[in-house]
């Protein structure tokens, strides 16, 4: 059962545009949201995070949204640089219980 | 420039044998995490630790798979037999204190076994 889900496994955007990679989750005892990116043959790295107290968290080209009645988050790139293709992995926890991974978004960026 | 080492990188390894693959956490860190890394399921926790401690290893096969931190500047993933099904990338990450705080991801093993 999963309980962090990216249903979208790829994603193209053009150089310039906003990117959204889409995350939703089951379990509402989630409260501390995070992204991470992911280049070829490294580990993935901290991107982005955000609590169940807010609903927006901002750094720089990167915006996280979250919306907790619909059980669902989402990170905009704007704008989109070839640099940012990566894959994308939302994570989630409660309580003190680890991080839960969804599967990850592979986002390309078009020059 | 702290950052989380694992060794070796990749290992090619016949069905049978025993790999082992080793982590050393960001100096301070107290918190070690193991993943795997597969196209069909992601990114699943195997085990972490906490000052030491194995605090969860409920994502490990047990048969086969075994977690240690021998000391805290050490790591170890041991996987007797390996089986083709095995062949994955192994992550390791450290973090401070809370297992629910933000993760240090190493480079990875990435392990094939024919």
């Amino acid at each position: 059962d999963q309980q962090v889900k990216q249903n979208s496994p790829s994603l193209s955007v053009q150089e310039g545009r906003i990117s959204i990679l889409n995350c939703d989750y089951t379990n509402s005892m989630f409260d501390y949201f995070l992204w991470y990116k992911k280049y070829p043959a490294e580990g993935p790295t901290f991107l982005i995070s955000i609590s169940s107290i807010k609903d927006k968290n901002e750094d720089g080209r990167f915006t996280v949204f979250l919306n907790k009645s619909a059980k669902h988050l989402s990170l905009h790139i704007v704008p989109s640089q070839p640099g940012d293709s990566a894959v994308y992995f939302c994570a989630a926890s409660g309580g003190n219980t680890p991080l839960v991974f969804g599967k990850g978004t592979r986002l390309s960026v078009i020059a | 420039d702290a950052r989380v080492t694992q060794t070796p990188r990749d290992k090619v390894t016949e069905m049978g044998q025993e790999v082992t693959m080793r982590c050393q956490p960001i100096l301070g860190h107290n918190t070690v995490f193991w993943y795997r890394q597969t196209m069909m399921q992601g990114l699943e926790l195997l085990a972490y630790f906490r000052n030491r401690a194995p605090l969860d290893d409920s994502g490990m096969p047990k048969d086969r798979f075994s977690a240690e931190m021998p000391d805290a500047t050490l790591a170890t993933l041991k996987i007797q037999p390996s089986e083709p099904r095995d062949s994955a990338v192994y992550f390791c990450a450290s973090g401070l204190s809370s297992a629910a705080g933000t993760q240090y991801f190493g480079p990875g093993t990435r392990l094939l076994v024919l």
